[in-house]
């Protein structure tokens, strides 16, 4: 079967920095998104790797390795608004995406 | 405006009723989607449609329809709700990339409750 695990939860400091792991088993593999979620909202994009490697969008970063079936998002300079879900999905063989079940992360002062 | 608008936005309703959830978009995309979300567990596709005359369906489309009127309009079907199809709803555009599928435009949910 296709599987994402992400963790359930995570907690940061304002200010800090932090690392949301995604590990993807799925059939094939066409890119990997990832959205952000404010709770009662919709997902809304943050970033697309097809590529290995890192890519950097402001305070935001992802990185992809294929070989491992690996992603992380990297956020700085954490600010409160940052607490959101964090969902990461994988475009497989067939081309349909597979989510995963998202990461909640809370930022406190 | 939101690009993409679902109505309702709320809706609590009773077992065996039927439900209708309507999605339009202003993104001009040829491909939308129906999704549910449950606390816990990640998106899950109901239906998908690539043009209005190709419906698919998801991964969970038991107890659910769906109706592609135009390009912009893409309405979800409940026949018969169940207590169990509670869960908030997300509609969804995208555009047609070379590569398959590009980034996706959600509307803002409809949460629905069945008693």
């Amino acid at each position: 079967g296709q599987n994402i695990d992400q963790p359930t939860e995570m907690t940061a400091t304002e200010g800090a920095i932090v690392q949301i792991n995604c590990t993807y088993q799925t059939s094939g593999f066409n890119g990997l998104f990832w959205y952000q979620q404010h709770a009662g909202e919709a997902p809304t994009f943050l970033s697309y790797n097809v590529l290995d490697g890192l890519e950097e969008k402001g305070r935001f970063s992802s990185f992809l390795s294929r070989s491992k079936g690996y992603s992380y998002l990297l956020l700085k300079e954490l600010q409160m608004k940052d607490s959101a879900s964090y969902l990461c999905a994988v475009i497989d063989s067939n081309y349909q995406l597979i989510w995963g079940a998202g990461t909640k992360l809370i930022i406190k002062p | 405006d939101a690009d993409v608008t679902q109505t309702p936005r709320n809706r609590i309703t009773k077992t065996g009723k039927r439900i209708m959830l309507e999605c339009s978009q202003t993104k001009g995309h040829d491909r939308m989607y129906w999704y549910r979300q449950d606390p816990g567990l990640g998106l899950r596709l109901i239906y998908y449609s690539f043009d209005v005359k190709d419906i698919n369906k998801g991964e969970i489309s038991d107890g659910y329809s769906v109706s592609r009127q135009a390009q912009a309009k893409f309405s979800l079907s409940l026949e018969s709700a169940i207590p169990n199809q509670t869960a908030l709803y997300f509609c969804a555009t995208s555009d047609l990339k070379r590569e398959g599928i590009g980034e996706l435009f959600f509307g803002e949910g409809s949460r629905l409750t069945v008693l």
